[in-house]
């Protein structure tokens, strides 16, 4: 069954340092998404992401986030420079044109700012 | 802006038994989908069941089943035969059918099964 894939796993990175988060969403799908979720806490909405730019975001989503697909598989977040506070769950999505518009979750990528 | 609201944030059942799970939402829309979704300790998001809101017909998924009130923008569900593996956190989430964007998730509620 196909699968939304991301990477890291697990990212420890020092408060300031810039993140990217990666993710190959399933191949025929055409809206992408990342969701946050804090430990503990609710999944939250990040951003969207259909024809190769930005469809909504979050309030959560200031300038220190961005997104892009650079090569037509990967489709990465990047945090530019870190904060405690970005430690949490980050989960890609992606979702086709058909079926009943169900969300495809990656595994996640837990970061955690030291 | 639609909310969805899980009034559980823990429940037990004992192995074998039912749970039921509850779920309310807001919306002024006609047109959605909702969602049960679970997450296991491996914090990975796994769809459990989905229900499109013009369809009146109950959606189930082998132990898995709803029960979706519209009027009452109540969508509930039922785990039947609880197995171990059962244990987990369980989102409810709405999604609008007119905006691909507008997905919403509850708090969630953690379910444990008691062998």
């Amino acid at each position: 069954e196909p699968e939304v894939t991301q990477t890291p796993s697990h990212q420890v990175t020092q408060m300031g340092q810039e993140v990217i988060l990666r993710c190959v969403p399933i191949s025929n799908h055409l809206y992408f998404y990342w969701y946050r979720q804090i430990l503990g806490q609710k999944v939250e909405f990040l951003v969207s992401f259909y024809n190769n730019e930005i469809s909504e975001k979050s309030e959560i989503f200031d300038d220190q986030f961005s997104v892009e697909r650079p090569d037509g598989s990967n489709f990465t977040l990047k945090i530019r420079s870190t904060k405690l506070e970005d430690s949490a769950m980050y989960f890609c999505a992606s979702v086709g044109t058909s079926g009943a518009n169900v969300l495809t979750f990656g595994a996640g990528s837990r970061l955690t700012v030291l | 802006a639609q909310t969805v609201t899980q009034s559980q944030p823990e429940m037990s059942v004992q192995e074998a038994e039912t749970v039921t799970l509850s779920c309310t939402y807001d919306t002024s829309e006609s047109d959605y989908y909702l969602f049960w979704y679970k997450q296991p300790p491996s914090r990975q998001m796994i769809l459990v069941i989905r229900q499109e809101a013009y369809k009146q017909q109950n959606a189930t998924e082998n132990r898995f089943s709803v029960n979706f009130q519209k009027a009452a923008k109540s969508f509930s569900l039922k785990i039947s035969d609880s197995q171990l593996g059962d244990a987990a956190m369980y989102f409810c989430a709405y999604r609008s059918a007119r905006n691909n964007n507008d997905m919403r998730f509850g708090a969630g509620t953690r379910l444990t099964v008691k062998p």
